[in-house]
């Protein structure tokens, strides 16, 4: 079935450094692609969406570009900041025989020290 | 402002023992989902709904089943715990942005089942 895969379970860094998550993905077509972020204590929220190929997502200053030759959605910052520090996951957008879903990456920790 | 209330929290069941989690959302969304989050595996999906009365399977549903009585409640039930259900769930409702697929979900804080 549909999947995204994200290679880093944990990433390490400090303020102002440059933030790069990988995703990719495993799908026929052009599924929806998603980022979410989740705060300690907190269910996930929703950080941005594409569904086009070259399209931009972004928000809060982070950034990604849907690539349908690479099937990547990789999220960008140029800047983090301690208040990043979170566990970011990548989804793609899905439907069954009823209904439509998300499926979800591992996840990846952000750890950002000042 | 977009509410998904689950209850309860945190809850200790023992191994054979019924459990029932519950989440109600305020956003008169059609959609409802209940996933599992696990070191390692992220976030799974058990069961969603596309409306009242309406439960499909996820992609990992044995084990649990789901009801939807109505627009605003969507349960998860786990009719004999084992101790491999233990983990955090999130239930989350999804609005109908955009085409198959596009939606937004909207999250609950989570409930915290341990099985002993």
């Amino acid at each position: 079935g549909d999947s995204v895969t994200q290679t880093e379970g944990q990433v390490a860094l400090s303020e102002e450094d440059f933030l790069t998550i990988h995703c990719n993905y495993s799908a026929s077509g052009y599924p929806a692609l998603f980022w979410y972020v989740q705060y300690p204590g907190e269910g996930p929220q929703f950080l941005f969406r594409a569904s086009r190929d070259k399209e931009k997502g972004s928000s809060r200053g982070f950034e990604a570009t849907y690539d349908k030759g690479t099937t990547s959605f990789h999220l960008r910052k140029a800047s983090v900041q301690e208040s990043d520090s979170a566990v970011y996951y990548c989804a793609l957008g899905d439907r069954g025989n009823s209904g439509t879903y998300q499926r979800f990456g591992t996840g990846t920790k952000l750890q950002v020290v000042p | 402002e977009a509410a998904v209330t689950q209850s309860p929290r945190n809850k200790v069941a023992v191994t054979g023992g019924k459990v029932t989690l519950s989440c109600n959302q305020t956003n008169n969304h059609n959609n409802m989902y209940w996933y599992r989050q696990d070191t390692g595996h992220g976030l799974r999906l058990i069961h969603y709904s596309y409306g009242a009365g309406s439960t499909e399977k996820g992609d990992i549903p044995d084990g649990y089943k789901a009801s939807r009585p109505s627009q605003e409640n969507f349960s998860l039930i786990l009719e004999l715990a084992t101790p491999s259900q233990t983990s955090v769930y999130f239930c989350a409702s999804g609005d109908s942005w955009g085409g198959v697929g596009q939606n937004t979900l909207y999250f609950g804080a989570g409930t915290r089942l341990s099985v002993l």
